[in-house]
């Protein structure tokens, strides 16, 4: 099991492209994530999806859209990039078993110049 | 709302035990997380309690709560060089989402 995968890792933007990073799982999980981590803040959830077919916001949002492709696959957009989107961004899966575990991709480092 | 608090940087010498705080603010928690981090990495669980329990160990693991105070700590007996990495502390409800604190940077003197 490669666990969940995430592409690419590195990614440099100017300011308005677009871009989408991709996020894949391989554990049968029913929840999927998008967080994204900044200095000092921690982990900020920014979109997740219950199951396939349902997407909801999380706590940052604006600037982004998600697609739950299938089961497998959870893909984060940004439409028009900018210097603040500059982060570190994890994909997450998660079955709702006992303990609730969040399993965690490597990471895509997206710097928007 | 839900928060999760913890202070961003410890240092201890090897050999020594490591001691992480955090505390939370809702009192409906019904699991408590400690999540790690290494260079590079994405977030793995290191371990977790149910909020109904006082302390659960694991080898060189310790976590105590104190749910009065709404208070998680992570003891890390014996500390060594390869434990230095980012230390999140995290709670749920059980439910589809799990509120992560800000990390703590653990640094590992040799």
């Amino acid at each position: 099991n490669a666990g969940v995968t995430q592409t690419p890792k590195f990614q440099v933007l100017k300011t308005g492209q677009s871009m989408t990073l991709q996020c894949a799982q391989d554990m049968n999980h029913n929840s999927m994530y998008w967080y994204r981590q900044d200095p000092g803040m921690g982990l900020r959830l920014i979109y997740y999806s219950a199951s396939e077919g349902t997407t909801d916001k999380g706590e940052v949002p604006n600037g982004y859209n998600v697609s739950r492709l299938n089961k497998r696959e959870f893909s984060l957009r940004l439409e028009s990039a900018a210097p603040s989107q500059t982060s570190v961004y994890f994909c997450a899966s998660m079955s709702l078993t006992l303990e609730n575990e969040q399993f965690f991709g490597p990471g895509t480092r997206l710097t928007v110049l | 709302g839900e928060d999760v608090e913890q202070s961003l940087f410890l240092s201890v010498r090897e050999g020594d035990s490591s001691v992480i705080n955090c505390t939370y603010t809702d009192s409906s928690s019904t699991y408590l997380y400690w999540y790690k981090q290494e260079p590079g990495a994405g977030l793995q669980l290191l371990t977790y309690i149910f909020s109904n329990m006082d302390m659960k160990q694991d080898q060189r693991l310790t976590v105590l709560l104190n749910k009065k105070d709404k208070h998680l700590s992570l003891r890390i007996a014996d500390t060594q060089t390869g434990d230095s990495a980012i230390y999140f502390c995290a709670e749920s409800h059980g439910g589809f989402k799990t509120i992560f604190g800000a990390g703590t940077r653990l640094f590992v003197k040799a």
